[in-house]
C-alpha cells in the first residue's frame, strides 16, 4: 500500500540551475506534507513542510508547491548547489497519524 | 546538544534469533517513533511511543515490539528474525505524540543471514 510515490529515483542538475523533485499521493485525507533530506550514513533531516490549507511554502532556496486536486507536490531548489546532493524523501500524514514516506529521489548537483 | 542517538550502528543476526535496538531521543523530546527502511525504499512506520505507551502502530507483525522508559529512551525488539527483516531501522523523536516534524537518528543497520 504505497500512498506516497516518488516516481523518479534519481535527478541530475547543473549547479546554479533549478532542481524540481516531484511527489504524488493517493490518500486525499493527508493534510500535512513534508520533505526530508538524507545524506549517506545520516538520518533524514527535516527540510520544509506545507499544510493542506496552503498551496505554497517558501524557505530560502527551497519552495514546496501543493496541488490538492492533482494530489501532487513538488520541491523546487533554486539555485541548486553541490551540497544539495542527497536523497530527498517526500512524506505525508493526516490527523497526526503515522507519517508515510515515498521511496526517495537521489539528487546530484554537478559543479 | 546531542540529537537522536541509536545503538548499535550495525549488527548481524541469523534467522530465528532475537534483536534489541536502542534509541535515545533528542534532548527535550518525549515521543519516539520507529521506522524500517528496506533497501531502495522509504522509511515505513513501525510504531510510536509516548508516555511509555504504544500510541500508534503500523502494519507490522507482533514479532515487532517496543518499550519506552521513563527517561524517554526506547527499545525496539524483533523476535524470530526473518531474512526480510534485514533493513535500516530508524528512530525518530518529537515533542508530543501529534508532532509532524521528526528528528531522526542515523539508524541501526540489521543484517539477517
Amino acid at each position: 500500500d504505497q500512498q506516497v510515490k516518488q516516481n523518479s529515483p534519481s535527478l541530475s542538475v547543473q549547479e546554479g540551475r533549478i532542481s524540481i523533485l516531484n511527489c504524488d499521493y493517493t490518500n486525499s485525507m493527508f493534510d500535512y506534507f513534508l520533505w526530508y533530506k538524507k545524506y549517506p550514513a545520516e538520518g533524514p533531516t527535516f527540510l520544509i513542510s506545507i499544510s493542506s490549507i496552503k498551496d505554497k511554502n517558501e524557505d530560502g532556496r527551497f519552495t514546496v508547491f501543493l496541488n490538492k486536486s492533482a494530489k501532487h507536490l513538488s520541491l523546487h531548489i533554486v539555485p541548486s548547489q553541490p551540497g544539495d546532493s542527497a536523497v530527498y524523501f517526500c512524506a505525508a500524514s493526516w490527523r497526526n497519524n503515522d507519517m508515510r514516506f515515498g521511496a526517495g529521489t537521489r539528487l546530484t548537483v554537478k559543479p | 546538544d546531542a540529537g537522536v542517538t541509536q545503538s548499535p550502528t550495525h549488527l548481524i543476526k541469523t534467522r530465528g534469533q532475537q534483536v534489541t535496538l536502542r534509541c535515545s531521543p533528542k534532548s527535550g523530546h518525549d515521543t519516539v517513533s520507529w521506522y524500517q527502511q528496506a533497501l531502495g525504499q522509504g522509511p515505513q512506520f513501525i510504531f510510536q511511543y509516548y508516555e511509555e505507551e504504544e500510541r500508534q502502530r503500523g502494519n507490522f507483525p507482533d514479532r515487532f515490539s517496543g518499550h519506552q522508559f521513563p527517561n524517554y529512551s526506547s527499545e525496539l525488539n524483533v523476535n524470530a528474525l526473518l531474512l526480510g527483516d534485514s533493513a535500516l531501522y530508524l528512530c525518530a523523536s518529537s515533542v508530543g505524540s501529534g508532532a509532524n516534524v521528526l528528528t531522526f537518528g542515523a539508524g541501526s543497520r540489521l543484517t539477517v543471514l
